[in-house]
C-alpha cells in the first residue's frame, strides 16, 4: 500500500496545549496537504506545503517537511475544543492527475 | 471559494438495489474529480480518477463493473453502486480540482453516507 502512516493515533490534550501529529511516506512528492475531517463531515483543506520548502506558517498551524526523512509534521499552537477532529496528511506525487494519497489520520481530542 | 456539492447525503438501500451519488461543482468547471471511500475509523482511500468526456482510471483492487463512474460535464459525475451489498456500506466522498496542471487544490464535497441492509 502508498497509504502514509500517521502517528500519533489518537491524541487527547487540554485547551491551550500544543498538539502535533507526525506524517510518515514513502514515495517522492510534489507536495504535502493536511486536512481536517469533523466527524462524518467532508474534508477541509488546511495547508500546503511544496517539496521544496521546510517549513510554512498559517495562523495556529505550522508545517515542517523532510523530505530526506519522507516526513511531515503539523504543529497546532493554542489548541481550542473546535480543534477537535481527525487530521490527515496527504501526499501528491504530481504528474497529469494529481492523485492525493491520504495518511492514515490522527484523531485529536481538545478537552475544554 | 469552490464548492462541492453532494446528494444524496444519507441513503439507505436494501441489498442487491443499485444506488447513484452525484457530486457537482457549483462555482466551478471541474476537469478532474475523485471518488474515495471512507470506512469507520479509516482514512480515505481513493477508488478512481474522473475525467469529463473519457472513461474514469479506477484504482488496483477497485471493480469498475461494480462501481460505475460518469462524469458527463464539467460540472457532474456520477458514481453508481451496483447490486451493492451490506459490505459496500461506507462513507464516499468526492473531489474537484478546477483547473489542469502541475498543482490544483482539491475541493471535498460533504460526503455521501450509503447504508445497504
Amino acid at each position: 500500500s502508498q497509504q502514509g502512516e500517521e502517528d500519533p493515533q489518537a491524541l487527547s490534550i487540554q485547551e491551550g496545549e500544543n498538539a502535533t501529529m507526525n506524517c510518515s511516506y514513502k514515495t517522492s512528492i510534489n507536495n504535502l496537504q493536511w486536512y481536517r475531517q469533523n466527524s462524518g463531515r467532508g474534508l477541509v483543506h488546511l495547508i500546503l506545503i511544496r517539496s521544496n520548502e521546510r517549513e510554512k506558517h498559517s495562523g495556529r498551524l505550522r508545517v515542517t517537511l523532510d523530505t530526506s526523512k519522507k516526513s511531515s509534521s503539523l504543529l497546532i499552537t493554542a489548541s481550542r475544543a473546535a480543534d477537535t477532529a481527525s487530521y490527515f496528511c496527504a501526499t501528491d506525487a504530481g504528474g497529469a492527475t494529481n492523485k492525493l494519497i491520504f495518511g492514515t489520520g490522527t484523531l485529536l481530542a481538545v478537552q475544554p | 471559494g469552490a464548492v462541492v456539492s453532494q446528494h444524496p447525503s444519507r441513503v439507505i438501500c436494501k441489498s442487491g438495489t443499485s444506488v447513484k451519488i452525484e457530486c457537482r461543482s457549483l462555482d466551478f468547471q471541474a476537469t478532474t474529480m475523485f471518488w474515495y471511500r471512507q470506512f469507520p475509523k479509516q482514512s480515505l482511500m481513493l477508488m478512481a480518477t474522473s475525467n469529463e468526456g473519457s472513461k474514469a482510471t479506477y484504482e488496483q483492487g477497485v471493480e469498475k463493473d461494480k462501481f460505475l463512474i460518469n462524469h458527463a460535464s464539467l460540472t457532474l459525475s456520477t458514481l453508481t453502486v451496483t447490486s451493492a451489498h451490506p459490505e459496500d456500506s461506507s462513507f464516499y466522498i468526492c473531489s474537484a480540482t478546477p483547473l489542469a496542471g502541475s498543482y490544483n487544490e482539491q475541493f471535498f464535497g460533504p460526503g455521501t453516507r450509503l447504508t445497504v441492509l
